[in-house]
């Protein structure tokens, strides 16, 4: 069956300090994957999609950035983190294109607290 | 362009009572809604999907092109039910990321 893994669960960071969050998907190949943030009062934004290795769409410009090293990992990175960047990230992911379900399945998600 | 909107960022009913989470939509092409929730401590999760036309839960949920809703219906909600619930809209197709817009959410409190 299919995992989706992210890590670490909790994460304070002082302003400035560079970021780097993980997500990995198990049991399933080509996977499309997507980051989003939830935001306490604004629901949930998407900020990163990929379809393949190496493959990034930015939905919203921002500070953070977004990588994809593996057919099934996914990385959210910032150089220099802002107050802003406090949230909750969720990563998710869904079968390729030509999967009949549209259906998106997310991690655990990360709490960053940016001070 | 795409847009979900969900009116009502908290809704409290007591236990027993039905409940109406609205959902309405924006798009011009063929839509594929969904609705997901969020439990206390829990991942965020598929509760249904409108070609599925199932109840889940005893939640139920139909999509009116006419009023471009989605509206989550339960009659008798339960404390159990209490959660963040999420509307999303998907495009079934010329959807390369097959991307979901997802409504702002709307809190559901059951009290006892």
């Amino acid at each position: 069956s299919q995992t989706i893994h992210q890590w670490p669960a909790t994460l304070v960071q002082p302003v400035g300090s560079p970021l780097s969050l993980e997500c990995t998907v198990e049991g399933t190949s080509n996977p499309n994957l997507y980051w989003y943030r939830q935001a306490a009062g604004r629901g949930l934004q998407l900020l990163f999609y990929s379809v393949g290795i190496g493959q990034i769409s930015s939905e919203v410009p921002q500070n953070l950035s977004a990588s994809r090293p593996q057919d099934r990992q996914f990385i959210l990175s910032s150089k220099k983190l802002l107050l802003s960047d406090s949230g909750f990230y969720l990563c998710a992911w869904r079968g390729p294109r030509d999967d009949p379900y549209n259906e998106q399945f997310f991690g655990p998600g990360t709490r960053l607290t940016v001070l | 362009a795409q847009r979900v909107t969900q009116p009502e960022k908290l809704l409290s009913v007591f236990k027993g009572a039905p409940v109406e989470l609205k959902c309405n939509y924006s798009y011009s092409g063929s839509p594929e809604l969904f609705w997901y929730v969020q439990y206390s401590r829990q991942r965020l999760q598929l509760l249904l999907r409108h070609i599925s036309r199932e109840s889940i839960k005893g939640f139920t949920a139909d999509l009116n092109k006419g009023e471009t809703s989605f509206h989550l219906k339960k009659p008798f909600a339960q404390e159990e039910d209490s959660a963040m619930y999420y509307c999303a809209l998907g495009p079934r197709y010329n959807n390369a990321g097959n991307m979901l817009t997802f409504g702002g959410g709307t809190r559901l409190m059951v009290k006892p």
